[in-house]
């Protein structure tokens, strides 16, 4: 089986500041690992995966997630937010083979001016 | 390309109803999944299906069903409905099987149970 754990639930930050958005996961089997990003009343759009190859993978909206299988975290971290960053971030992974994505608690992302 | 459509976007039933929920993927996607959302329990996987046939099937009661048809459109099912079933259902679809194709997800049908 498979979790994903997103210890933090909110995450207040300024406008132009870093932000990281941190995730661990649990998995006895290979797992694709997904960033997905949700507007209020939306559904959820992929911001970026990992599936294999470069372990530092980018968004076209400038956020980027390292993988790392040591600590089994998919970390997904933007150099300078904009107010339109605002949104719920929910981390995920799907056994390989399988379109069964197991979610994180996600994060709720505040960015303020 | 038209995305994934959820119908109806929101819906409020009575307890001991059931409900049945429609989505349509996009053009060229067979598989469909469906997910839970709730704020206690978050998103949770119910069952995806490929090509008409149920392929997995999440942790929930067998109140829930679904189908799928053969233009792919798929529907989902809840019998016997009781007020945790209040939630937002989303729908995904893909254009195959297997987690490293992109799912798509619908904006969801809202679900009170009253």
């Amino acid at each position: 089986a498979q979790s994903v754990t997103q210890l933090d639930s909110q995450v207040p930050v300024f406008e132009e500041a870093p932000v990281e958005l941190r995730c661990n996961y649990s998995s006895s089997v290979s797992v694709y690992l997904f960033w997905y990003v949700q507007y209020p009343n939306q559904g959820l759009q992929l911001l970026l995966k990992y599936l294999s190859g470069s372990t530092l993978v980018e968004s076209i909206n400038g956020f980027e997630a390292e993988f790392n299988k040591s600590q089994t975290s998919f970390h997904l971290r933007k150099p300078s937010v904009h107010i339109s960053d605002t949104a719920e971030y929910f981390c995920a992974v799907t056994p390989s083979g399988f379109q069964k994505l197991v979610f994180g608690t996600g994060t709720r992302l505040l960015v303020s001016p | 390309k038209a995305g994934v459509t959820q119908t109806p976007r929101y819906l409020i039933k009575t307890r001991g109803q059931q409900v049945t929920l429609s989505c349509s993927p996009i053009s060229g996607h067979r598989s469909v999944s469906w997910y839970q959302q709730t704020p206690g329990q978050g998103l949770q996987f119910l069952f995806e299906y490929f090509s008409e046939t149920q392929r997995n099937k999440g942790n929930f009661p067998g109140r829930f069903s679904g189908r799928q048809f053969s233009n792919s459109r798929s529907e989902m099912n809840v019998s016997t409905l009781e007020l945790g079933d209040s939630a937002l259902y989303l729908c995904a679809s893909s254009s195959r099987t297997g987690g490293d194709t992109e799912a798509f997800f619908g904006q969801g049908t809202r679900l009170t149970v009253v």
